[in-house]
């Protein structure tokens, strides 16, 4: 069993739909949960980042972390086309080894 | 603010050979990670250094090598070279030593083939 599990996809959405994408885990002791956005051929860019468990919002995304079930959640609001992409989620013990899940491909249709 | 880069962008070697791989992290980052990206296997963490030494290592045999130079660059070193090395070679940064959970910064990567 993999200790970070997600769901590749794809999953297709019509511009301006909100997405949620999820992330399960197995190790307890992953303290730092993290988003990452991949385009085609780039490296993967930092969505959001949060510690312990609760909701973290920066524009259009929100964070949720929720420990006591080892979920982790990324909502996307009005989803655009330019949303397209790979997203990663990420967990660290702290030990700086980030673990990343396998990646959901996101296709907004315009 | 110049992110991390890497070099080359793309690299084609034959089995057995040696890779070299180069990174250089955001101005002020001292820390430096690299990650192999392969087709199946997601992102995999390979090796992390900070003030020139290595801090921690994922589960990759001896052959995957690297260091920290004093300017806080780094390479990583693939010998013996096989057809499964062939990935995206990711390196990141990060910005404070010793603290836990500081996040990293990915540059663009090199694309590594293996013949």
């Amino acid at each position: 069993q993999k200790e970070v599990e997600q769901d590749p996809g794809p999953l297709s959405v019509p511009e301006g739909a909100i997405v949620s994408l999820n992330c399960t885990y197995s190790n307890s002791a992953f303290q730092y949960f993290m988003w990452y956005r991949q385009y085609s051929r780039k490296g993967p860019e930092l969505l959001m980042y949060t510690y312990s468990s609760g909701n973290k919002e920066d524009g259009r995304f929100t964070a949720q972390v929720d420990k006591s079930s080892k979920y982790i959640s990324l909502f996307i609001r009005d989803s655009q086309p330019s949303d397209s992409a790979t997203y990663l989620c990420a967990m660290d013990t702290g030990r700086r080894a980030l673990t990343f899940g396998s990646g959901t491909r996101l296709q907004v249709q315009p | 603010e110049a992110g991390v880069t890497q070099s080359p962008t793309h690299l084609i070697k034959t089995r057995g050979q040696q890779a070299t791989l180069r990174c250089s992290p955001i101005s002020g980052h001292t820390s430096v990670y690299w990650y192999q990206q392969a087709l199946g296997l997601g992102l995999q963490f390979l090796l992390w250094y900070d003030e020139g030494e290595e801090r921690n290592r994922g589960n990759f045999p001896p052959r995957f090598s690297g260091r920290q130079f004093p300017n806080y660059s780094s390479e990583l070193n693939v010998n013996a070279l096989e057809l499964e090395d062939s990935a995206l070679y990711l390196c990141a940064s990060s910005l404070v030593p010793g603290a836990q959970g500081e996040t990293q910064y990915f540059g663009p990567g090199t694309r590594l083939l293996v013949l």
